[in-house]
This record gives structure tokens, sequence and C-alpha cells, in this order.
């Protein structure tokens, strides 16, 4: 079975730029999570999608968003990027019902 | 509110020394789930264990092993003669079921490192 799927691994964009990371879960699991991971504030939780709605969303501004496909695939977008962006997005999907989440390789985003 | 305290940063060792990873946490809920992930260089979070609040059975798998004691909010983790493939982050997290999903709080990890 394959695994979580992050595309793409690395990016770099320029302040002001926007930017859309894309996830594709395990096959059968229908959330999916996503995560920030800063040296400065170790592992955020960004928002979870569920059946193509946001059921939970963290502490975040208004640029980061996300939408959900009906194959449960999700895409991230980060308008407006600032250099407090840069990170590695990390992208997990679990199972209805399940708790422990099963996480992709992340995509290393970086701000120039 | 939840919260998950790694109070080592990085942790060395050398190669078949025995090493434990500390977690203390913090709930007012009496059903919740704690969690291992180990996060090598390659980025990806790799899920070790689940418990739940009412599983305080120690449990051992291969090399690691995990101690939950509930009356010092504590879930720690031990990996007996360490290889240097074990060389990674390390992360608690604890979660409960609100809002009808379980959605993890991270500790800040704790860096493994094994020498040969």
């Amino acid at each position: 079975k394959a695994g979580v799927t992050q595309t793409p691994r690395y990016l770099i964009k320029t302040r002001g730029q926007q930017v859309t990371l894309s996830c594709s879960p395990i096959s059968g699991h229908r959330s999916v999570s996503w995560y920030q991971q800063t040296p400065g504030q170790g592992l955020q939780f960004l928002f979870e999608y569920f059946s193509e709605t946001q059921r939970n969303k963290g502490n975040f501004p208004g640029r980061f968003s996300g939408r959900q496909f009906s194959n449960s695939r999700s895409e991230m977008n980060v308008s407006t990027l600032e250099l407090g962006d840069s990170a590695l997005y990390l992208c997990a999907s679990s199972l209805e019902g399940r708790t422990e989440a099963f996480f992709g390789q992340g995509t290393r985003l970086t701000v120039v | 509110a939840q919260k998950v305290t790694q109070a080592q940063t990085e942790i060395s060792v050398v190669e078949k020394e025995d090493v434990t990873l500390d977690c203390v946490y913090e709930t007012r809920d009496t059903t919740y789930y704690l969690f291992w992930y180990k996060q090598p260089p390659s980025g990806e979070l790799v899920f070790l264990i689940r418990r739940n609040s009412f599983d305080e059975q120690n449990e051992i798998s291969g090399r690691y092993s995990w101690n939950f004691q509930k009356s010092t909010s504590s879930f720690n983790f031990t990996i007996t003669a360490s290889q240097v493939v074990d060389s990674a982050v390390y992360f608690c997290a604890l979660s409960d079921a609100s809002g009808g999903s379980y959605i993890p709080t991270f500790g800040r990890g704790t860096s493994l490192i094994v020498h040969p």
C-alpha cells in the first residue's frame, strides 16, 4: 500500500508570491491534516479536512488555506508569502475513527 | 489545554547503550491518546506507538519499550542497545477526540544521536 505522497518535495519562492502544495493520502484514508514544522515553533497544526470539508483549523492567518477533493487528495495554499513561512510542511492521513496519523515526507518551502 | 513536554532537546549516546526519552503531558480530559513518532533525516514522521488513557500496560516491541504512568503523567520511551539507525528526532504527542477528530499536540522533540 502506497504511503502518503507529498509534492513537490522542495520549493523556493519569493516573498509576496503564492504557493500550492499537494498531498495524496493513503488509499482509503479520508482524513487529511496539514502541519507546519519550523525550528522555532516545532510542529504546529494548520487544518484538517474530512470528506471535502474543513473539520478543524489551527491558529494560522487567513493566508493559509486548503481544500480537499472527492478522491481525498488535498492541497494547501499560502498566499502573499513571507520569509517566516519557510518551513517543512507535513501532510498526514488517517482512517476515520482511528487516532494514529500517517505522515508524508513533507514539502520543504524556502521563501527568499 | 493540552501540553506535551519533552525536556531533553538532544541526547548523544554510543552504540549499544540504552537510552530513555522522556515525555510529560498535561490534559484535563479523562480519555486521551498518547503517541510516539520518529522523524529520520528524510523528514516524514514514522508512527511508532499509540496508547490510550485507560491502558497503562507497558509495551515492548523488539528493542523499543514504553512506560506509561498516569500518576506522573508520563509516557517514556526506551531504546535498548541503541544502533546508529536509531538516530532521529523523536516526538511525543497527545490527542483527544474533541471536535470529532484526533488532532495531536506534539512536543518539541528530542534529537537522538547514536555514535558508532
